[in-house]
């Protein structure tokens, strides 16, 4: 399948301070997902990537695909202890179906 | 927004012991579902796709003897974890899809299971 590595492995960040996650592959993907895992809970989906360079946004998340379309990044604005989890990135299999995930970021937020 | 169900959420048993997880999809037909392990504070690794009415694709190094998956319906995938020993402790996660590929995934809460 398609690896994608993901960066930053943990991240510790005071509440009200942005943060960033970044994902990038060898290959170029048709789409790459992104998933938020709460402690002790399952992925949740967030959002699917199609198209080269494309932004989008959720409230205080900003998501980007690259121009490549081999990396992208998911910003957070202002986080708020909400904020809290894993947050994984995920681009197709060799099938097409099934996800290979990025090995997430964890995002930790005090206040 | 579509709900996938996974049963038990967790299961301790003696080693030796088989053990069935259950995925259902609730409120769509899922000709494809995934399962995942995920060790604790590590990603998620697919184990096997399973296919309704059809073998299950199992990934490289998963024994397909240990993990035996049954996907009997379109709503229904099984995965037993036969003589369960305490190195298969692990979460597992169920996901589903609709039938196109590249569709969001949509997970059910994980079986965590602990083997003595």
């Amino acid at each position: 399948g398609q690896q994608v590595m993901q960066i930053p492995q943990y991240q510790h960040v005071q509440e009200g301070e942005d943060f960033t996650t970044y994902c990038n592959s060898s290959t170029t993907l048709s789409n790459i997902q992104w998933y938020k895992q709460r402690p002790g809970g399952h992925p949740v989906f967030l959002i699917q990537l199609v198209k080269s360079g494309e932004v989008k946004k959720q409230k205080r998340l900003t998501f980007q695909f690259g121009e490549a379309k081999k990396n992208s990044s998911l910003h957070i604005t202002a986080t708020q202890t909400t904020d809290v989890g894993t947050y994984f990135c995920a681009g197709p299999s060799s099938s097409g179906y099934a996800l290979n995930f990025g090995k997430g970021t964890s995002l930790l937020v005090t206040p | 927004g579509a709900v996938v169900s996974q049963h038990p959420s967790r299961v301790i048993c003696k080693s030796g012991t088989s053990v069935k997880i259950e995925c259902r999809s609730l409120d769509f037909q899922a000709t494809t579902m995934f399962w995942y392990r995920q060790f604790p504070k590590q990603s998620l690794m697919l184990m096997a796709t399973s296919n309704e009415g059809s073998k299950a694709t199992y990934e490289q190094g998963v024994e397909k003897d240990k993990f035996l998956i049954n996907h009997a319906s379109l709503t229904l995938s099984t995965l037993t974890v036969t003589s369960a020993h305490p190195e298969d402790s692990s979460f597992y996660i169920c996901s589903a899809s609709k039938l196109i590929s590249n569709q969001p995934q949509h997970f059910g809460d994980g079986t965590r299971l602990s083997i003595l």
